[in-house]
């Protein structure tokens, strides 16, 4: 099993809809995750992180933990095209300092 | 959140040269970055751990000795791509953080080796 999973999409919303990003992980990632966003052609800007179980909100994002199920999901309500990105699920490495491990990625497109 | 920088942002260089690509924590001190690569429609792959002061960790399968990184000071890391080819370029992005919990990635290095 990969250390973190998600599926590579892409997946499309409409405008104004609520995009659902999952990802989940293996027992070699600890219980700090991270998620991502990434332009094509530039780095990742950090959107949210999460490191206990529940919801996080932080204006149109909710970040959800599930340690007992080991899955993480992102939500963006009120979905804009600028939000078209590709989404990285990130954790830390059990043992491995503060190493990160990162899924594929998920393309997300809004659409108009 | 933290800033990070990186230098060049982009490098043309022809096969056999080296290239040498800055990182810097502008607005904290990092004992640790982390340098990654990657390629086309890939996701990121971490090559090497940064650490002030010491040797540099490298991940299975990236040569150290073509890859040579210093992190001579808390706000400066270096990767130095010796004698680059074709298959060396790639979207090289570093990464830090002021704390343990979060990282910061650079802007990133697009290198091109013609």
């Amino acid at each position: 099993q990969k250390e973190v999973e998600q599926n590579s999409g892409p997946l499309s919303v409409p405008e104004g809809a609520i995009a659902s990003l999952n990802c989940t992980y293996s027992d070699r990632v600890s219980q700090s995750f991270f998620w991502y966003r990434q332009y094509s052609g530039k780095s990742p800007e950090l959107i949210m992180s999460i490191y206990s179980n529940g919801d996080k909100e932080d204006g149109r994002f909710t970040a959800q933990l599930n340690k007992a199920s080991q899955y993480v999901s992102l939500l963006i309500r009120d979905s804009q095209p600028s939000d078209s990105a590709t989404y990285l699920c990130a954790g830390l490495l059990t043992g491995g300092g503060n190493k990160l491990t990162f899924g594929t990625g998920t393309q997300l497109k809004v659409e108009l | 959140g933290a800033v990070v920088s990186q230098h060049p942002s982009w490098v043309i260089c022809k096969s056999g040269t080296s290239v040498k690509i800055e990182c810097r924590s502008l607005d904290f001190q990092a004992t640790t970055m982390f340098w990654y690569r990657q390629f086309p429609k890939q996701s990121l792959m971490l090559m090497a751990t940064s650490n002030e002061g010491s040797k540099a960790t490298y991940e299975q399968g990236v040569e150290k000795d073509k890859f040579l990184i210093n992190h001579a000071s808390l706000t400066l890391s270096t990767l130095t791509v010796t004698s680059a080819h074709p298959e060396d370029s790639s979207f090289y992005i570093c990464s830090a953080g002021p704390s343990y919990n979060e990282q910061f990635f650079g802007p990133g290095t697009r290198l091109t080796v013609l």
